[in-house]
């Protein structure tokens, strides 16, 4: 059962418009939310992150909002380079015997074109 | 500082084998969490120990197991190997329980 979801497989975006990411999830205990960034053959690379307590945290280019009511948070990305063409990969937390599982959603692969 | 190593990087196995896969977390981290990637399934949690004690385990079969040393590496092992197992499993150590950073990943395919 999938509890995080990104319905969006792929996105295109050109150099310098705003790149948005969608999430949705289903599973209301989830606490901390996390997105990351990930290039063929490495690991996942840690973008930024938000809490339950908060709707919005911003670091430079990348933006998250989360929208507790709806289940559903989004990256922007603003302005978008082509160094930001990667998979991404949302991610959330829920507290299990005093330790954490991320969930992840399947990935949406982002292209950004000059 | 040094990130999180996972050895070998990649893999080939026979179905029925056993493997071991390694991860040395980075230094001071006592989380290590592990994950299987798959095209079809995505990124899936399969365990995270602390402190050399497992704490969570996802939803896979008995055939997948790890452990901990008191330095905080971790080993991955699975057992009786399926074609289905073929997937980059992944390592990712924590401090605080919310920044998991990843490492390379172990690409295992099983023939």
């Amino acid at each position: 059962d999938q509890q995080v979801k990104q319905n969006s497989p792929s996105l295109s975006v050109q150099e310098g418009r705003i790149s948005i990411l969608n999430c949705d999830y289903t599973n209301s205990m989830f606490d901390y939310f996390l997105w990351y960034k990930k290039y063929p053959a490495e690991g996942p690379t840690f973008l930024i992150s938000i809490s339950s307590i908060k709707d919005k945290n911003e670091d430079g280019r990348f933006t998250v909002f989360l929208n507790k009511s709806a289940k559903h948070l989004s990256l922007h990305i603003v302005p978008s380079q082509p160094g930001d063409s990667a998979v991404y990969f949302c991610a959330a937390t829920r507290r299990l015997n005093s330790g954490y599982a991320l969930n992840f959603g399947k990935g949406t692969s982002l292209l950004v074109t000059p | 500082k040094a990130g999180v190593t996972q050895t070998p990087r990649y893999l080939i196995k026979t179905r029925g084998q056993q493997v071991t896969l390694s991860c040395s977390p980075i230094s001071g981290h006592r989380s290590v969490s592990w994950y299987q990637q798959t095209p079809g399934q995505g990124l899936q949690f399969l365990f995270e120990y602390f402190s050399e004690t497992q704490r969570n385990k996802g939803n896979f079969p008995g055939r997948f197991s790890g452990r901990q040393f008191s330095n905080s590496r971790s080993e991955m092992n699975v057992s009786t190997l399926e074609l289905g197992d073929s997937a980059l499993y992944l390592c990712a150590s924590s401090f605080d329980n919310y920044g998991y950073t990843f490492g390379s990943g172990t690409r295992l395919t099983v023939v």
